[in-house]
């Protein structure tokens, strides 16, 4: 295992409260990302870091946001959850070397 | 638009046959090619993996091959298990850290 852990793994909440989804690393590695998982559209990025405090935008962005104020630690944020945001979210980190990412286990959200 | 797109859908072989999956991609500036395998409550895994500089690469029964003219490449799993059965995503990658995935294949393998 890659030493990712994601919290909450499962969690139901109602359209228009805040969630943050925690995401946990214990490589010590620069990069670190959001993904979400839906059906027919695979995995597609929704922020990503390159350090502390340093984050940037994928392809997925819009009402999402992120921050990093430690190495270990990579924070989502929905500020006012949507139903179009229910999904499976996963976190990943890359190595330096190969680019290969390593993925945590997920954290499914559903928004009523 | 989707930057990678993967065929088919879903697929069913029998154990031991050879199971095909097939991706294409737009951007010509990827340039790591890799595939990810994915179970039920899992996370994806790097299963293999290429760059454009070899048309082929093998890993036991997986193999990638690799079209750079036509934009393309596929997995192929030799003597299919069942074990195999799983979701996989083909993903195209350049040097601005932004992996895009294909949509996935369900591959199931019947024993």
């Amino acid at each position: 295992d890659a030493g990712i852990t994601q919290s909450p793994r499962h969690k139901v909440t109602e359209t228009g409260t805040p969630v943050t989804l925690r995401c946990h690393q214990t490589e010590n590695h620069r990069y670190m990302y959001w993904y979400r998982q839906d059906p027919g559209h695979g995995l597609r990025l929704i922020h990503y870091s390159y350090g502390v405090k340093d984050t940037d935008k994928g392809e997925v962005s819009d009402g999402y946001s992120v921050s990093r104020s430690k190495t270990e630690d990579f924070l989502l944020t929905l500020e006012s959850a949507t139903s179009s945001q229910t999904s499976v979210y996963f976190c990943a980190i890359s190595q330096p070397s190969t680019g290969e990412l390593f993925f945590g286990e997920g954290s499914r959200l559903t928004v009523l | 638009q989707q930057q990678v797109k993967q065929s088919p859908q879903s697929l069913i072989v029998q154990k031991g046959g050879i199971s095909i999956i097939n991706c294409a991609y737009e951007n010509t500036a990827f340039d790591y090619f890799p595939w990810y395998q994915q179970f039920p409550g899992k996370g994806p895994a790097l299963l293999i993996a290429i760059r454009p500089d070899v048309s082929e690469k093998k890993e036991g029964r997986f193999t990638i091959s690799f079209n750079k003219s036509a934009k393309q490449f596929s997995l192929h799993i030799m003597d299919s298990q069942p074990g195999d059965s799983a979701t996989y995503f083909c993903a195209a990658s350049g040097n601005n850290n932004d992996m895009r995935f294909g949509a996935g294949t369900r591959l199931t393998v019947k024993p």
